[in-house]
């Protein structure tokens, strides 16, 4: 497996735009996680799914931040519309169990709001 | 989840063993501790997990007391190639959650 993989790995667009980030996790995994990483606030955990449905979304700091999980193989996270605060490197990560599995995380998705 | 704190940086020299301590005060019964490591643009990367007493893998050794309330994360003969961030976390049971607190910036010198 190629492990989980993320698109694009670099976005800049320009404030007021809508981003859309994307993850296809490790197949038969059934955890994904968005998470969010800058200098001042360190990796914040945003939402997790499993089996596609949203389980904790109380990481999502804005209604401006929404995230899907169409299928087992695909899911989005949105920032609608897009603010320079919201810049950061924005990972996935997904799991085979849960709490006591090891999470692998993608290469990460660098956005850059201008 | 039970807050975790480690040290903020440390330094060490190649071939030398390095012991991460991190503490948990908080701990509960269905707690697993769990450690990743994070090189610069890439995501973290589990390293070891363990509940009590001692675990080691290919890669590092978690030491854990009886009383739970701290781990030591254990690297034997550390390379350059190790400099890295390390996250001591504590995952449990039910929650399915893992939270990052602002781990240990580990600096390998020559």
């Amino acid at each position: 497996d190629a492990g989980v993989i993320q698109s694009p790995r670099h976005e800049v667009t320009e404030m007021g735009q809508e981003v859309t980030l994307r993850c296809k996790p490790i197949s038969g995994h059934d955890y994904l996680f968005w998470y969010r990483q800058t200098m001042m606030r360190g990796l914040e955990l945003l939402i997790y799914f499993n089996n596609n449905v949203p389980i904790d979304d109380s990481g999502m700091p804005e209604d401006r931040f929404s995230a899907k999980m169409p299928n087992a193989s695909f899911s989005t996270l949105k920032i609608q519309p897009s603010e320079p605060r919201d810049s950061a490197v924005y990972f996935c990560a997904s799991s085979l169990q849960g709490f006591d599995a090891e999470a692998f995380f993608g290469q990460g998705t660098r956005l850059t709001v201008v | 989840l039970a807050k975790t704190t480690q040290p903020i940086s440390m330094d060490s020299y190649e071939g030398q063993e390095v012991n991460i301590t991190c503490s948990h005060n908080n701990i509960a019964t269905n707690d697993y501790i769990t450690w990743y490591q994070q090189f610069p643009s890439q995501g973290p990367r589990f390293i070891i997990q363990g509940y009590k007493t001692k675990v080691t893998n290919e890669v590092a050794s978690l030491f854990i007391p009886a009383d739970r309330k701290s781990s030591t994360l254990s690297l034997p003969r550390v390379s350059l190639s190790d400099t890295a961030v390390y996250y001591c976390l504590v995952t449990t049971s039910g929650t399915y959650k893992y939270i990052f607190g602002t781990g240990t910036r580990l600096k390998v010198l020559a």
